[in-house]
């Protein structure tokens, strides 16, 4: 069975730094481009960034460039993500997720003073 | 980054067929196809199908997924009442190097 579980959500001042943790199991992690979605409360989904499976590609949305950076370890089989200068809204419940195999339970990140 | 385009609502009868569209263009739904999703209230999201109508393990029947030049279609048969909720689509976009999401559908069944 495929599980993907997030992990270093938390409140958070404005300015302040997150790093996400994401756990993958059940399918071969080596294999899967990755990707963290977000989502605000009471709003739809927002791409934050993709990864290549072996770490060679990354992509990240406008809005995070700079400030947001993915890895990963697939010898862990673990996806990051390494959140600095956090903004208000910023604030919401981030997925990590592959395309064809599924979406974690997401953890919740909280900017605010 | 542009999204996709769902309505935002779709209402259909107990154990009949609703069908839930997503318009995108060439460099995104017309290109790779759509990842449709389930989100139910308090929940994360569910993957439904991938590549236009690839079902992980696990998914029902009742739901298949097709696309037609630029529009994405998930069509669920048989409704139930557990098929209410949000349902969104997802395209890989060649131009933006990113995924696009449509806002959502929200499906409830009468």
């Amino acid at each position: 069975e495929v599980q993907l579980m997030e992990s270093g959500g938390g409140l958070v001042q404005p300015g302040g730094s997150l790093r996400l943790s994401c756990g993958g199991s059940g399918f071969t992690f080596d294999s899967h481009w990755m990707s963290w979605v977000r989502q605000a409360a009471g709003k739809g989904l927002e791409w934050v960034a993709t990864i290549a499976n072996d770490g060679s590609e990354k992509y990240y949305v406008d809005s995070v460039k700079g400030r947001f950076t993915i890895s990963r370890d697939n010898g862990k089989r673990s996806l990051y993500l390494q959140m600095n200068s956090l903004r208000v809204e910023d604030t919401a419940v981030y997925y990590c997720s592959s395309a064809n195999l599924g979406w974690g339970q997401g953890t919740l990140v909280t900017v605010s003073s | 980054q542009a999204g996709l385009t769902q309505p935002p609502s779709v209402s259909t009868d107990l154990g009949q067929t609703a069908t839930l569209t997503c318009t995108g263009n060439n460099n995104n739904v017309g290109h790779q196809g759509a990842v449709w999703l389930q989100q139910v209230q308090g929940h994360p999201p569910k993957l439904l199908s991938y590549r236009d109508n690839n079902r992980p393990s696990g998914i029902s029947e009742r739901f298949s997924a097709s696309r037609s030049g630029n529009t994405a279609s998930l069509t669920i048969a048989g409704l139930q009442p557990e098929d209410e909720g949000d349902y969104y689509c997802s395209a890989w976009d060649t131009s933006l190097s990113g995924w696009v999401f449509g806002g959502g559908t929200k499906l409830t069944v009468l």
